[in-house]
């Protein structure tokens, strides 16, 4: 199985901070990585497929990049809705492998 | 606009068994996979496996074959997914996810099962 990790595992920032992201899968998955974002309670919202596309509705202050193992999820000015846990998740291969996640909460 | 609807909260007892539905509208569902994911409490996420548009295929995680089933019926647009064998270590949230562009690209709302004696 393709192992992904994620660092940090967790972050404080502040409102209007730069945040970024990495993940780093176990061997080359192209651009087969997605991002995904979870609050609380709730379901996982996807925010980027292929590494680098964002999704329907998401705001352009996500942005994703990277290929083959190594690949960053950027906040460009962080939200108060935006506090989080966000994973990412290989799609390569399967089986399907989600990172272990990183939470970004308030400083 | 896509929405999947999940069925409510189940409490098993060990080594009984658990059917899971999600309902589909908003787009084609016959032409999509279908993901399922767990998340047992304060933790990650957990690929389970996924169906084809037809339902003629799946895939599991070795960790769960042999006690997983999934289905789907594309009359009511509705996926399904069955574990088996349920232990403590089953109790969690149950999320479908479709697959239109990507992966997991919309997910239902969660179902949660708790396994208790």
């Amino acid at each position: 199985d393709i192992q992904m990790t994620q660092s940090p595992s967790s972050l404080s920032a502040s409102v209007g901070d730069r945040v970024t992201i990495t993940c780093r899968a176990s061997q080359d998955i192209s651009s087969y990585l997605a991002w995904f974002q979870q609050k609380p309670g709730k379901a996982p919202k996807s925010l980027i497929y292929g590494a680098s596309s964002l999704q329907s509705g998401v705001p352009s202050r996500f942005s994703g990049s990277g290929s083959g193992t190594y690949f960053t999820l950027t906040i460009s000015g962080l939200q108060p809705e935006d506090f989080a846990t966000y994973y990412c998740q290989q799609y390569n291969t399967y089986p399907v492998t989600f990172g272990p996640g990183t939470k970004v909460d308030i400083k | 606009q896509v929405q999947l609807v999940q069925s409510g909260a189940e409490v098993k007892k060990p080594g009984a068994s658990v059917k899971i539905s999600c309902k589909a509208s908003g787009y084609t569902f016959s032409s999509y996979y279908m993901h399922w994911v767990r998340q047992a409490p304060g933790q990650g996420l957990e690929w389970m496996g996924l169906i084809n548009p037809s339902g003629e295929i799946t895939t599991y995680a070795q960790k769960f074959q042999g006690r997983v089933t999934m289905t789907r019926d594309a009359s009511t647009s509705t996926a399904y997914l069955e574990l088996d064998s349920l232990t403590s270590e089953d109790t969690a949230v149950y999320y479908c996810a479709s697959h239109l562009y990507s992966s997991c690209d919309f997910w239902g709302q969660g179902t949660l099962v708790t396994v208790s004696s």
